[in-house]
């Protein structure tokens, strides 16, 4: 079955304690991302690649890291987070950048205290 | 600078009462306009992807339109397993997608 896997789902931190949630697709696909997404804000980019290797920063990319070692997978680092990074985080893939559906992972909804 | 407004916030609308929701977008170098569903707890679904204004894509009971300035969802008779967030994204001359903040719909039986 095509997917795109985050863990974890819900995780609760505390402040300046790095993590990182992972996402892992399973479809080949080259273009992957991360979001969060806030109440009457939507869904904003924080990090993109566009292939192993090739990264870069979307809207709110600041107070994250992300890597791209292998195709299939794209985690996501926090390495100091802070009460202001408590959001829920989508993972996504698609075959191509342009033009191309997103498949979207589950959601990690992570709080910061 | 590039963004993209989504209107109704939310919508209520009985069983078989058609409706539109709009997506307006200003935007430098249109590649491609997405339209997805997200239901509560869940990552968004993907429904469309339109290309160049006057194209329109048909799911079931949804039709979705694009202008040089807006597109809008059209929603035929719908049913109470509609009712879901609509999210709309615009792909710029750049590789960052943008999203609106969504239309809320309820369908009440």
């Amino acid at each position: 079955e095509a997917q795109v896997t985050q863990n974890p789902r819900y995780l609760i931190t505390v402040t300046g304690k790095k993590l990182t949630v992972t996402c892992s697709q399973n479809m080949n696909h080259e273009y992957m991302s991360w979001y969060r997404q806030d109440p009457g804000l939507g869904l904003r980019q924080i990090y993109y690649s566009m292939n192993v290797e090739v990264t870069d920063k979307g809207d709110v990319p600041e107070g994250y890291k992300v890597s791209r070692k292998e195709k299939r997978n794209f985690p996501l680092i926090l390495e100091s987070p802070s009460p202001n990074q408590t959001s829920l985080y989508f993972c996504a893939s698609s075959l191509a950048s342009v033009n191309t559906e997103a498949f979207f992972g589950q959601g990690t909804r992570l709080t910061v205290v | 600078e590039d963004q993209v407004t989504q209107s109704p916030e939310a919508l209520r609308l009985q069983e078989g009462e058609s409706s539109s929701l709009n997506c307006s977008y200003t935007v430098s170098g249109l590649r491609g306009l997405f339209w997805y569903r997200q239901d509560p707890g869940k990552g968004p679904e993907f429904l469309f992807t339109l290309y160049s204004a006057g194209e329109e894509k048909e799911k079931e009971r949804l039709k979705a339109t694009l202008t040089k300035k807006e597109s809008f969802l059209h929603i035929t008779a719908p049913k109470p397993e509609d009712s879901a967030t609509y999210l709309c994204a615009v792909l710029p001359g750049t590789y960052k997608y943008i999203f609106g903040t969504g239309t809320r719909l309820k369908v009440l039986a």
